[in-house]
């Protein structure tokens, strides 16, 4: 079946603009997590979403960004009065509910965020 | 805090040789998954190998393999047989089991598998 998807792949755009970026997690997969992957350095975590609702935003790094899921499917991240710091690249990854153990996490493809 | 050190920034090997990548972590949790996920390229995060806390037998997926040392606190990957599409990323991550499930991922080994 299909994987999960990001877009745009790539965005451009003029710091203190506002940004959306999307997530598709696999058909099913209840569970979704954004992560961040600046230059050279590994992914750190930033929200954790079970459905709708996300128990867990302990790794956004301010209150610019935001984050929403609706139907229990897409999901997008909200970065507002983008700075320079904000370039990275912003990587989905969804998994099943968890039942008894720890699902494994499949990733999309990230979207490169480069703020100019 | 958990965190996850991957002391080899890069490394390379001949194709068709072994190469080991080293992880260890740090943590108070009793009960928790290892991960060692691949990343080429194209930045498609690829699940390569992951271990559960409480089995003592490593995990073997074809020509990788870990060896876990729990009392150490170590999770290193070995690759047998490198081939020249091995050549990513390689990001070590850990997991509790509970709560969010969020990884918590080491800094990355560069690879290069060479002809």
């Amino acid at each position: 079946g299909a994987g999960v998807s990001q877009s745009p792949s790539n965005k451009v755009t003029e710091k203190g603009k506002d940004v959306e970026l999307r997530c598709d997690p696999i058909s099913g997969h209840t569970a979704l997590y954004w992560y961040r992957q600046s230059l050279g350095q590994g992914l750190e975590f930033l929200i954790y979403f079970q459905g709708n609702s996300a128990p867990d935003k302990s790794g956004l790094p301010s209150d610019r960004f935001s984050a929403e899921r609706t139907g229990g499917s897409v999901s997008t991240l909200t970065i507002q009065r983008t700075q320079q710091e904000d370039s990275a690249v912003y990587l989905c990854a969804s998994s099943l509910a968890v039942t008894s153990g720890v699902e494994t996490q499949y990733f999309g493809p990230g979207t490169r965020l480069l703020v100019l | 805090a958990q965190t996850v050190t991957q002391s080899q920034p890069e490394m390379s090997v001949q194709e068709a040789e072994t190469v080991t990548l080293s992880c260890t972590y740090d943590t108070s949790e009793n009960n928790y998954y290892l991960f060692w996920y691949k990343q080429p390229p194209s930045r498609q995060m690829i699940l390569v190998i992951r271990q559960e806390a409480y089995k003592q037998q490593n995990a073997t997926e074809n020509r990788f393999s870990v060896n876990f040392q729990k009392a150490a606190k170590s999770f290193s990957l070995k690759i047998s047989d490198s081939q020249l599409g091995d050549t990513a990323m390689y990001f070590c991550a850990f997991t509790p089991q509970g709560g969010s499930e969020k990884l918590v991922f080491g800094k990355g080994t560069k690879l290069t598998v060479n002809p």
